[in-house]
């Protein structure tokens, strides 16, 4: 089975510094995907950013990008230039695709992320 | 494009109670999960349907937890009856089928109270 592991339940940055979040996941499969998701207070989940196992350059996304290192499964967030709507819990998930390119999302623990002024 | 819509918001009842939950997917989604999120933790899947069928229900409570989505669009989740544990916020959450890497699309959430 697999497992997803954020062990960072808290971290906090000044506002416009770089913040990066750490996740862990253990698997035998090959092929699959990673994602970072963000859920700000009382409100929806959203994608952030979303890495596919077979391609080896990390995913970036305007002030987000990851540090995807599959042979030590560790799949770190980096923020830059942080601002004050990032402030959130984020969540690390991992998916195995199944029919359709769809599956269930396997969620880490998640970190609250406070972006202070 | 409108979202994942969910009814209700917020439902407080008594444990023994029966109570149920609406999910409405984006338009086109042919996919549509229902996630369990306790307090301080990750969403875990309770159900995934493809269209009307299911997909994965491996991690859903049978005994109390029932659901259904009968013309391959809306979903409703149902809880009979209802204990302490299941205090949560339950999130759907719809994706477009045989596109590239799938990106789940969730709705705001009900967030249950059992008393």
């Amino acid at each position: 089975a697999q497992t997803v592991t954020q062990s960072q339940p808290e971290m906090s940055v000044q506002e416009a510094e770089t913040v990066t979040l750490s996740c862990t996941y253990d698997t035998s499969e090959n092929n699959y995907y990673l994602f970072w998701y963000k859920q700000p207070p009382s409100r929806q989940m959203i994608l952030v950013i979303r890495q596919e196992a077979y391609k080896q350059q990390n995913a970036t996304e305007n002030r987000f990008s990851v540090n995807f290192q599959k042979a030590a499964k560790s799949f770190s967030l980096k923020i830059s230039d942080s601002q004050l709507g990032d402030t959130a819990m984020y969540f690390c998930a991992f998916m195995k695709p199944g029919s359709g390119n769809t599956g269930k999302l396997i969620f880490g623990q998640g970190t609250t992320l406070q972006v202070k002024p | 494009e409108a979202g994942v819509a969910q009814s209700p918001r917020y439902k407080i009842i008594e444990k023994r109670q029966s109570v149920a939950f609406w999910c409405n997917p984006i338009s086109g989604h042919a996919t549509l999960y229902w996630y369990q999120q306790i307090l301080g933790q990750g969403p875990k899947l309770l159900i995934q349907f493809q269209n009307n069928g299911v997909v994965d229900d491996s991690q859903l409570p049978k005994d109390r937890f029932s659901a259904e989505r009968l013309k391959g669009v809306d979903s409703t989740l149902k809880i009979q009856p209802a204990k302490l544990e299941d205090s949560a916020v339950y999130l759907c959450a719809s994706s477009f089928w045989g596109g590239p890497p799938d990106t789940q699309y969730f709705g705001p959430g009900t967030r249950l109270t059992v008393l």
